[in-house]
């Protein structure tokens, strides 16, 4: 079965810091793209980032990054400036295999003022 | 208006009792997803359907149901709702396969169910 590691269930970060949240997984696919979602208290599932796996450059939108780690199957979230609307559950999801998207159990990510 | 919309947005019922969740796109996409989410379990998928004629279980469909009746409509039925199945339920649509287009996931709003 496709496995998705988000290892850090939790994690805070003062407002104005930088914070990375991990994410491996597998799949045998060669060509395909991951995604970063972010889930506020609102409960809407809104994209943050996503990554093509051929391409080498890392995706930026604005403070948020990815290091993305083809053959480690690695894809890390970086958010610089945090800010306190950031707060909210962030999910990784890479394909399953089968030409859809499998999420990881999330990281609840708290800015503290 | 949203793109995706889900109805209701949050519904209490009771053990035994048949819900219906509806969903409705206007974003034109062939592929359609019911997911569920629970406290520290991420979302899974339920059901999914890649055009109205195809129907596939998800990893969790035991105890639902799905109707296709349209391009832009996906509904979800607990035919007899049980009160493990209390969650936060997304509807999800994309464009396409990997191959054609990323597979980004586009989300309705949620649907609270709880079940007594």
């Amino acid at each position: 079965a496709q496995t998705v590691t988000q290892s850090q269930p939790e994690m805070s970060v003062q407002e104005a810091e930088t914070v990375t949240l991990s994410c491996t997984y597998d799949t045998s696919e060669n060509n395909y793209y991951l995604f970063w979602y972010k889930q506020p208290p609102s409960r809407q599932m809104i994209l943050v980032i996503r990554q093509e796996a051929y391409k080498q450059q890392n995706a930026t939108e604005n403070r948020f990054s990815v290091n993305f780690q083809k053959a480690a199957k690695s894809f890390s979230l970086k958010i610089s400036d945090s800010q306190l609307g950031d707060t909210a559950m962030y999910f990784c999801a890479p394909p399953d295999g089968s030409e859809k998207l499998v999420f990881g159990k999330g990281t609840k990510l708290t800015v503290n003022p | 208006d949203a793109d995706v919309t889900q109805t209701p947005r949050n519904r209490i019922t009771k053990t035994g009792k048949r819900i219906m969740l509806e969903c409705s796109q206007t974003k034109g996409h062939d592929r359609m997803y019911w997911y569920r989410q629970d406290p520290g379990l991420g979302l899974r998928l339920i059901y999914y359907s890649f055009d109205v004629k195809d129907i596939n279980k998800g990893e969790i469909s035991d105890g639902y149901s799905v109707s296709r009746q349209a391009q832009a409509k996906f509904s979800l039925s607990l035919e007899s709702a049980i009160p493990n199945q209390t969650a936060l339920y997304f509807c999800a649509t994309s464009e396409g396969g990997l191959a054609v287009n990323t597979g980004e996931l586009f989300f309705g709003e949620g649907s609270r169910l709880t079940v007594l």
